[in-house]
């Protein structure tokens, strides 16, 4: 199975911050890797597909991209907004078993 | 717009089954792969099983292999999960996934939780 792992698995910002959330896969994964985010009590949200496509609906301040080596891939949140403190994982679908990171909670300062 | 409720989640005894359902609206459900996708009170996510869209083709995790089955019925736009054997490492809120482009994970029902306990 293709193992992720994020880090940090903590991170605490302030309103206004830019955070970097890293995704590492335990094997090449090309571009197939997706974003969530999930607040307490709510089903995931999908933020990006295809390690860098904006799901419709979500805010231009979230990214992702893919270091080019097929297994290192980053989700940034630019001018952290009070609604973005959650958890957020990655997960991929390269192939079966789909799996997920460990997931990196974002909380206020 | 796109709606997945779950339902049929609860209390079981180790050993029993349980059969949850998850009602689709909102798309041509007998054009999308679907999943079930299960989370442990306070871990992280944990694919279970997936189910082509004409119901030819399922996947299924190792640890629920030969456990649960999948299915749907695509002339009532549902999703089902049959579990047998539960163990208390089932214990989970239990979310049916519809997938979209052929991969993208892009709706995620409410969720329906089920705890195994003596």
């Amino acid at each position: 199975d293709i193992q992720l792992t994020q880090s940090p698995s903590f991170l605490s910002a302030s309103v206004g911050d830019t955070v970097t959330i890293t995704c590492r896969s335990s094997q090449v994964i090309n571009t197939f890797v997706a974003w969530f985010q999930q607040k307490p009590g709510r089903a995931p949200n999908l933020l990006i597909y295809a390690a860098s496509a904006l799901q419709r609906g979500v805010p231009s301040r979230f990214s992702g991209s893919g270091s080019g080596s097929g297994t290192d891939f980053t989700l940034t949140i630019t001018t952290l907004q009070p609604e973005d403190f959650a958890t957020y994982y990655c997960q991929q679908l390269y192939n079966y078993p789909r799996t997920f990171g460990q997931g990196t909670k974002v909380a206020i300062k | 717009q796109v709606q997945l409720v779950e339902s049929g989640g609860g209390v079981v005894q180790p050993g029993r089954s349980l059969r949850l359902s998850c009602a689709a609206s909102g798309f041509t459900f007998n054009t999308f792969a679907m999943h079930w996708v299960r989370q442990s009170p306070d871990k992280g996510l944990d694919w279970v099983a997936v189910i082509w869209y004409d119901g030819s083709n399922e996947n299924y995790a190792d640890s629920v292999k030969g456990r649960f089955t999948i299915s749907r019925d695509n002339s009532k736009n549902t999703l089902y999960l049959q579990m047998n054997s539960l163990r208390g490492d089932d214990t989970a809120v239990y979310y049916c996934v519809k997938e979209n482009h052929g991969v993208w994970f892009d709706a995620w029902g409410q969720g329906t939780p089920v705890t195994v306990s003596p």
